[in-house]
């Protein structure tokens, strides 16, 4: 098993262009989340999806947009890149809600 | 709202010493996780603490919840070179959200 997969791994953006971060997870897992961690902060939710065809917003959702199609799949879109979406964004999932989340391994995203 | 504070945030520590990095939060909750990150990596999950006086053990680590103190603690045992991350706790707040702690970052010096 694969895990949690991100892709891609690394990606420098100039303010105003868009892109989608893609989360991939092969454990059937219902939950999945979109983090990012900058220095000092620890880990804060943007946002996150209890099923396949549903999205809610966490603590810091604005300038992003999320879609879950698939049960496997989560995707993060930034429309419009500002330097403050500089940071390292992780993907998470869990069977349930109540379950420990498992980790992919990041994406580092620079907005000049 | 949820708040959630670790101390120290960052340890320096000789090898073969003991100490203890706390986690605090301001509200009810009986789902606590501590998470290892090196540099650089994902996050790992060291434990799930499920309730009330709850402990765990893996090697020189141990954790334990207090719930009616909303309190966690890291337990780290005679310390080696190794043990050297930054460690997260992260609470169950309500809606089956984690709200993480700043992170403590360890170093373990021989």
């Amino acid at each position: 098993n694969a895990g949690v997969t991100q892709t891609p791994k690394f990606r420098v953006l100039k303010t105003g262009q868009s892109m989608t971060l893609l989360c991939a997870q092969d454990m059937n897992h219902e939950y999945m989340y979109w983090y990012r961690q900058d220095p000092g902060m620890g880990l804060r939710l943007i946002h996150y999806s209890v099923g396949e065809g549903t999205t809610a917003k966490g603590e810091v959702p604005d300038g992003y947009n999320v879609s879950r199609l698939k049960k496997q799949n989560f995707l993060l879109g930034l429309e419009s890149a500002a330097p403050s979406q500089t940071s390292v964004y992780f993907c998470a999932s869990s069977r349930t809600g109540l379950y420990e989340q498992f980790f992919g391994p990041g994406t580092r995203l620079t907005v000049l | 709202e949820l708040k959630v504070e670790q101390n120290p945030l960052f340890l320096s520590m000789q090898e073969g010493k003991n100490y203890t990095i706390y986690c605090n939060y301001s509200t009810t909750s009986d789902r606590l996780y501590w998470y290892r990150q090196d540099p650089g990596k994902s996050l790992e999950s060291l434990f799930v603490l499920l309730s009330n006086g709850a402990v765990k053990q893996e090697g020189r680590l141990m954790a334990s919840l207090d719930t009616k103190a909303r309190l966690s603690t890291l337990h780290i045992t005679a310390a080696v070179h190794d043990l050297s991350a930054t460690y997260f706790c992260a609470v169950m707040e309500y809606g089956n959200k984690l709200v993480f702690g700043a992170g403590t970052i360890l170093r373990v010096k021989s």
